[in-house]
C-alpha cells in the first residue's frame, strides 16, 4: 500500500529563514509526487509537481528515490508563505492521490 | 473563469438523516473526484469519475455512501443513515481529463458536514 509521511504538523519560523517541509513515502512502484497548498480560506491548490522539475513561489521540491523523499524547500521564507502544505502521491498509472496529512507553515514577521 | 464550485458550504444534519452534497466542475472537465477530509488529516479519496461513469469507488467506506454523476458534468454525493463519524469537509475536485501523468486537479472550497 502506498503511504504518504509528512512528520510535522507545525512549522513555525522567521521570515527570511530557510524552510524545509518534510515529505517521505512509501511505494514500490514509479511515484509521481506533488505539493498542495491551501492558504487560509481559500481552496486547496497545486503547488509543485516534481515532474515539472519547476520553482514556484521559491520553492523546489527534489524527488529522491533512495531516501523516498519528496521535501519542499524554500530558502527564504516570507510571511504570505504561511499556509497548509500537504504532500501528494500518485502511483503509477493511478491518478488518485494519496495526501499526506499535512504541514501547517507559519511564518513570522 | 468560473472554478469548481460545491453547494452547500456548511450542512448540519442529525444522525440517521440523509444528506445530499452537490459539485460543479469546471466547464468542460471530463474527470471529477470526491474527497473527505476529517480535522487534521489530509483530504482520502471517495470516489472518480470519468464522464459519467465512476471509474474508481474504491474509496467510498461503505454502502452508505453514494455518488452520481448522470450527465457527466454536476455530481451529487449521496449519504444515508448519516453517522457522527461522517462529520468531516467533504472536497470535489475536477480535471480536464484525468489522463496522463500529472493531470492536474482542480479543487472546489468544500462543504462541511456537520452530524449532531
Amino acid at each position: 500500500a502506498q503511504r504518504v509521511t509528512q512528520p510535522e504538523k507545525l512549522l513555525s519560523v522567521f521570515k527570511g529563514a530557510p524552510v524545509e517541509l518534510k515529505c517521505n513515502y512509501s511505494y514500490s512502484g514509479s511515484p509521481e509526487l506533488f505539493w498542495y497548498v491551501q492558504y487560509s480560506r481559500q481552496r486547496l491548490q497545486l503547488l509543485l509537481r516534481h515532474i515539472s522539475r519547476e520553482s514556484i513561489k521559491g520553492f523546489t521540491a527534489d524527488l529522491n528515490k533512495g531516501e523516498t523523499s519528496f521535501h519542499l524547500k524554500k530558502p527564504f521564507a516570507q510571511e504570505e508563505d504561511s499556509a497548509m502544505y500537504y504532500c501528494a502521491l500518485h502511483s503509477g498509472g493511478s491518478y488518485i492521490p494519496t495526501f499526506g496529512r499535512g504541514t501547517s507553515l507559519i511564518v513570522h514577521p | 473563469g468560473a472554478g469548481v464550485s460545491q453547494t452547500p458550504s456548511n450542512k448540519v444534519t442529525e444522525k440517521g438523516k440523509y444528506v445530499e452534497l452537490r459539485c460543479d466542475p469546471i466547464s468542460g472537465h471530463t474527470a471529477l473526484y470526491w474527497y473527505r477530509q476529517s480535522l487534521g488529516q489530509g483530504p482520502e479519496f471517495l470516489i472518480y469519475f470519468q464522464g459519467t461513469g465512476a471509474a474508481d469507488d474504491s474509496g467510498l467506506p461503505n454502502d452508505r455512501f453514494f455518488a452520481v454523476r448522470p450527465e457527466g458534468s454536476v455530481s451529487t454525493l449521496k449519504i444515508q443513515r448519516t453517522e457522527r463519524g461522517d462529520s468531516a469537509v467533504y472536497l470535489c475536485a475536477s480535471s480536464l481529463t484525468g489522463q496522463g501523468r500529472g493531470n492536474e486537479q482542480f479543487f472546489g472550497p468544500g462543504t462541511r458536514l456537520t452530524v449532531l
